[in-house]
């Protein structure tokens, strides 16, 4: 079983819909949960950082911590056909080691 | 992604020879991490480092792989004798440090192709 999970889509929308992502996780020593954007042939893009549980709001981006459920996700707002990237969902625990754990991605198409 | 620098952006080898790649971290930023992308598989961690010191090289590969990152200079993946299954997007992150609130920001990778 994989540490993170995250259903790679495709998901297709049409513009100004709400898009809901998700990423479950098996390993209860996780405490940082972070989301990046990637748009093809470019590095990830940092969107949200959250620790532990709870809701962080970012302009049409909110991001929801679930400890309990081992669950995570990101919602956006009026979606936009910029928006139409690869969405990578990542994760740490709280010691000593800064490696991240990444889920595959969740590619995103956002139709005008 | 301005900030982290890779180079190159592409690198074509034939299976035997060595790759290079490079990483220039964000201004200000002393913490390197060096990530693997396969496709369909999402971003493997592979080392962390310090300048001068390997922090954890927990995902490197055993054999062929070794990450510098030195004093003065840029950070350093080399892969030794490549074989077809290192092709693949390497990217490279820094931070200002090691603490929690110090997010990864990465570069736009380089993508390997082995012939």
């Amino acid at each position: 079983q994989k540490e993170v999970e995250q259903d790679p889509g495709p998901l297709s929308v049409p513009e100004g819909a709400i898009v809901s992502l998700n990423c479950t996780y098996s390993n209860s020593a996780f405490q940082y949960f972070m989301w990046y954007r990637q748009y093809s042939r470019k590095g990830p893009e940092l969107l949200m950082y959250t620790y532990s549980s709870g809701n962080k709001e970012d302009g049409r981006f909110t991001a929801q911590v679930d400890k309990s459920s081992k669950y995570i996700s990101l919602f956006i707002r009026d979606s936009q056909p910029s928006d139409s990237a690869t969405y990578l969902c990542a994760m740490r625990g709280g010691g000593a080691t800064n490696k991240l754990i990444f889920g595959t991605g969740t590619l995103l198409a956002v139709q005008p | 992604n301005a900030g982290v620098m890779q180079n190159p952006r592409h690198l074509v080898r034939r299976r035997g020879q060595e790759a290079r790649l490079r990483c220039s971290p964000m201004k200000g930023h002393s913490h390197v991490y060096w990530y693997r992308q396969l496709p369909e598989e999402g971003l493997k961690f592979m080392v962390y480092l310090q300048k001068e010191n390997i922090i954890d090289e927990s995902g490197m590969p055993k054999e062929r792989f070794s990450a510098e990152f030195p004093k003065e200079g840029p950070s350093i993946l080399r892969i030794q004798q490549v074989v077809r299954g290192d092709s693949a997007a390497y990217f490279c992150a820094s931070s200002p440090g090691q603490g929690i609130h110090q997010p990864q920001h990465f570069g736009d990778g380089t993508r390997l192709s082995i012939l």
